[in-house]
């Protein structure tokens, strides 16, 4: 059973460019997370999805940012016009079941943006 | 959700057993302690979770006393692959809300030959 599955793993963007980020959550997990980890930060939440629906938002900026989860494909964290204080690792996490019910998550390897 | 207070950093030697606790004053009766351990590069992973007294696994044990206002990860025979940032979390398990996981800066542990 394959595990989380992000890509790219690295991203170079230049400032004002469009970056995006892709989550593929474990098979048979419907609830995914997105968390932002700074240098020598611990991570912080984003956002909370399941399938075609977002649960809670309430790590995510105001502007720029977005999520998804479609009912086929990936999950895809978008960030517009990107900034240098965008520059972090962005880890995705899936679980069997949501919220606070399950406090396990089973993380991926992250996607390391950097922006120029 | 609770706020958590670990050590920035520990060292310790391969072979030893490593002790890293986390305070946790504000812990609610529905609260759960759950650690995850972090490589460089790496995204966390699970390592265990407990409510009281104690719980083993095949990775590590916790210790949570009587008031679980805070709780030991101990990790027996550490060796170098140990090495890594463990982050104590506390939340509940009700099923009620939606929030993801909070994490502290973690303990940075490591150990030398």
């Amino acid at each position: 059973n394959a595990g989380v599955m992000q890509n790219p793993r690295h991203l170079v963007r230049r400032r004002g460019q469009e970056a995006r980020l892709r989550c593929s959550p474990m098979k048979g997990h419907s609830h995914v997370y997105w968390y932002r980890q700074l240098p020598e930060e611990g991570l912080k939440f984003m956002v909370y999805l399941q399938k075609e629906n977002i649960i809670d938002e309430s790590g995510m900026p105001k502007e720029r940012f977005s999520a998804e989860f479609p009912k086929e494909g990936p999950s895809i964290l978008r960030i517009q016009q990107v900034v240098r204080g965008d520059s972090a690792a962005y880890f995705c996490a899936s679980s069997p079941r949501g919220g606070r019910s399950n406090n396990e998550q089973f993380f991926g390897p992250g996607t390391r943006l950097t922006v120029l | 959700l609770a706020k958590t207070t670990q050590p920035i950093s520990m060292d310790s030697y391969e072979g030893q057993e490593v002790n890293i606790t986390c305070s946790h004053n504000n812990i609610a009766t529905n609260d759960y302690i759950t650690w995850y351990q972090q490589f460089p590069s790496q995204g966390p992973r699970f390592i265990i979770q407990g409510y009281k007294t104690k719980v083993t696994n095949e990775v590590a044990s916790l210790f949570i006393p009587a008031d679980r206002k805070s709780s030991t990860l101990s990790l027996p025979r550490v060796s170098l692959s140990d090495t890594a940032v463990y982050y104590c979390l506390v939340g509940d398990r009700s099923g009620g809300g939606a929030d993801g996981l909070t994490f502290g800066k973690g303990t940075h542990l490591i150990i030398q030959p």
